[in-house]
């Protein structure tokens, strides 16, 4: 079965630039979240879509949005880049439906911020 | 809401030495809960999951025990090796209202030496 997929690996933007990072989840999975890791902060929650629905939120900033695909396929995007930006994104897939079930992650997008 | 208290080390110890990493937690009900491990350039990867009161999770000689009465679900392996060296999160537990809205934090950085 193949795992949870993040594109591209690697993205080097300026600031004031916008970026899109694409997710496609293990097949079957409905929920798609999203999560920013920094040395500073750790790992922190973005949002969460389900069935093409965002179901949760985390604190950041309307720069940063997303959307899920009838196919289950996520995109986040951040626009007017900031230096603080620069992070690895990470995407997780579940099944969604459960509580006992766990998060698959991808290996994430590295996105730099010049 | 659901949340965890992890220590953040960074934890060094020799090969074959003992450890544990703690975690505590809190939550509504009996969520199932989960320790993840990040190998460097990559993403998470479930490590052992334990889905209700005394459940032992174990996998790679890592063990972790689900116990309500402590609320508490402490990482521990008997013998570590360099290849073990990572950061592992406890994750915090699902929460019936938010979903996977929470944060993970910074995890525990491990690193054995030979």
């Amino acid at each position: 079965k193949a795992g949870v997929t993040q594109t591209p690996r690697y993205l080097i933007k300026t600031r004031g630039q916008q970026v899109t990072l694409s997710c496609s989840p293990i097949s079957g999975h409905r929920s798609v979240s999203w999560y920013q890791q920094t040395p500073g902060q750790g790992l922190q929650f973005l949002f969460e879509y389900f069935s093409e629905t965002q179901r949760n939120k985390g604190n950041f900033p309307g720069r940063f949005s997303g959307r899920q695909f009838s196919n289950s396929r996520s995109e986040m995007n951040v626009s007017t880049l900031e230096l603080g930006d620069s992070a690895l994104y990470l995407c997780a897939s579940s099944v969604g439906t459960y509580s006992n079930q766990p998060q698959h992650f991808g290996d994430g997008t590295r996105l730099s911020i010049l | 809401g659901n949340s965890v208290t992890q220590m953040e080390g960074p934890v060094t110890l020799s090969e074959e030495a003992f450890l544990t990493i703690n975690c505590t937690y809190t939550a509504t009900g009996y969520p199932s809960l989960f320790w993840y491990v990040q190998y460097p350039g990559e993403g998470l990867q479930l490590l052992l999951k334990a889905t209700k009161a005394d459940d032992k999770g174990s996998n790679k000689g890592f063990e972790a025990t689900y116990r309500k009465e402590t609320t508490s679900f402490h990482l521990e392996k008997g013998s570590v090796q360099v290849s073990d060296s990572a950061v592992y999160f406890c994750a915090p537990p699902w929460d019936s209202n938010s979903g996977y809205a929470l944060n993970f934090g910074k995890g525990t950085s491990l690193l054995v030496t030979p």
